[in-house]
């Protein structure tokens, strides 16, 4: 069962650029590597998932390196709204589930 | 293309009672999981349904049970209700090799 670390909390400015890194170091060879956003009250909502290299979709870039032991969020010029709850999780997506563990995420707080 | 839906959206239960909460999932997702989220524990995984199986099980009582029906629809039932068990309850549906979960926006349980 591979678990993740993550920063507890993180702050940025509107504008800015936000990479929130997440550490899985026992990931599986089937595993793949999801983000989740969740504002107070709300279902999480996915944001991108990845296997390998770099994926990029229209609100985010996900970095994977070779090893795989890592991941980055990237959130491009965040706006207000963009504070939240972000979750890195990995997990084999053909099994979701038990193997599906959320963390405790990285509370971002985006200041004007 | 319409979202999972959870009903109620809210609900308050005495100690000692029982609930049952229900979750559509998004057309065609024939996986469901539920989840509990506390501000204490976070989110944790109760169990996983898929073509009417319970697929997965987490670290939760027997008070905790689920069922799924032929048209996919979850539900979730806790009895005998005790304090502790007031939480958010968050259903979540995917796809046969699917990109990640897309959640409900929960149903709000008070244990009073």
């Amino acid at each position: 069962l591979a678990k993740t670390t993550q920063p507890i909390s993180m702050d940025s400015y509107e504008g800015q650029e936000v990479n929130i890194t997440c550490s899985h170091n026992n990931i599986a060879t089937n595993d793949y590597i999801t983000w989740y956003q969740q504002f107070p009250s709300q279902g999480p909502r996915f944001i991108i998932q990845g296997y390998k290299t770099k994926v990029t979709n229209e609100v985010a870039s996900l970095f994977i390196p070779a090893d795989r032991k890592s991941s980055t969020l990237s959130l491009p010029r965040v706006s207000l709204s963009d504070t939240a709850v972000y979750y890195c999780l990995v997990g084999d997506r053909d099994n979701y589930g038990q193997n599906f563990v959320f963390g405790p995420g990285t509370r971002l707080s985006v200041l004007p | 293309k319409a979202g999972v839906t959870q009903t109620p959206r809210y609900l308050i239960k005495t100690r000692g009672q029982q609930v049952t909460l229900s979750c559509s999932p998004i057309s065609g997702h024939r996986s469901v999981s539920w989840y509990q989220q506390t501000p204490g524990q976070g989110l944790q995984f109760l169990f996983e349904y898929f073509s009417e199986t319970q697929r997965n099980k987490g670290n939760f009582p027997g008070r905790f049970s689920g069922r799924q029906f032929s048209n996919s629809r979850s539900e979730m039932n806790v009895s005998t209700l005790e304090l502790g068990d007031s939480a958010l309850y968050l259903c979540a549906s995917s796809p046969p090799f699917g990109n990640g979960y897309t959640f409900g926006s929960g149903t709000r349980l008070t244990v009073v």
